[in-house]
């Protein structure tokens, strides 16, 4: 168990839906990224949030969207979801930028 | 652009038999990491392993071993006397710390699959 816990675990939406996965990092981390794990793209970076403010973006679509709040968890923000979109999404934190990033146990998206 | 290049995208031994998971990086960059994470069939991604670009001295952990070449570009890991709990896909990453394009992100490879048969 890495500490970081991301809800929910399974989500069956439709196309055109939008929906929040919600991701809380290790107590104590500072850093939270969001990667999306799919067949045809392996892993990629999407976003990265450090004490409450962006500091980078990777191939993010414009159609996501993500935050940190005050209390450092995230919430990634995905709408006029597609077939495409259908991922594991996943979550890792780290105690300041540089540092090891652990991972959460990932968010199985399935759009119909 | 940084990249990381996984060669071996399925490989299959025999349960004890070891085994080497090849990984290729290219960056333009001197200071870097790099990675390895475990995801068994379960799905999560577990850390194993993090080495800076200014340390190359090999490393040992029980039956896992790996080797950072900064010359020939590559960090492979082997596993000495493979078990069925070994199985599942492997990955490679490359992180670059510092303030600029394409920092503080794992960039990962495609990763292996490894399958230990009993």
């Amino acid at each position: 168990d890495s500490g970081v816990t991301q809800t929910p675990k399974h989500l069956i939406t439709a196309t055109g839906q939008r929906v929040t996965l919600r991701c809380s990092p290790r107590s104590g981390d500072l850093s939270v990224y969001w990667y999306q794990q799919s067949l045809d793209q392996g892993l990629q970076f999407l976003i990265h949030y450090y004490n409450g403010e962006e500091r980078a973006k990777g191939n993010i679509l414009e159609r996501f969207s993500a935050q940190q709040f005050p209390d450092l968890h995230s919430e990634l923000n995905l709408s006029s979801l597609e077939l495409g979109d259908s991922a594991l999404y996943f979550c890792a934190s780290s105690r300041t930028e540089a540092e090891t990033q652990y991972f959460g146990p990932g968010t199985r998206l399935l759009v119909l | 652009a940084q990249k990381v290049t996984q060669a071996q995208t399925e490989i299959s031994v025999v349960e004890k038999e070891d085994v080497t998971l090849d990984c290729v990086y290219e960056t333009r960059d001197t200071t870097y990491y790099l990675f390895w994470y475990k995801q068994p069939p379960s799905g999560e991604l577990v850390f194993l392993i993090r080495r800076n670009s200014f340390d190359e001295q090999n490393e040992i952990s029980g039956r896992y071993s790996w080797n950072f070449q900064k010359s020939t570009s590559s960090f492979n890991f082997t596993i000495t006397a493979s078990q069925v709990v070994d199985s599942a896909v492997y990955f490679c990453a490359l992180f670059l710390a510092y303030s600029g394009a394409g920092s503080y992100q794992l960039t990962f490879g495609k990763g292996t699959k490894l399958s230990v048969i009993p």
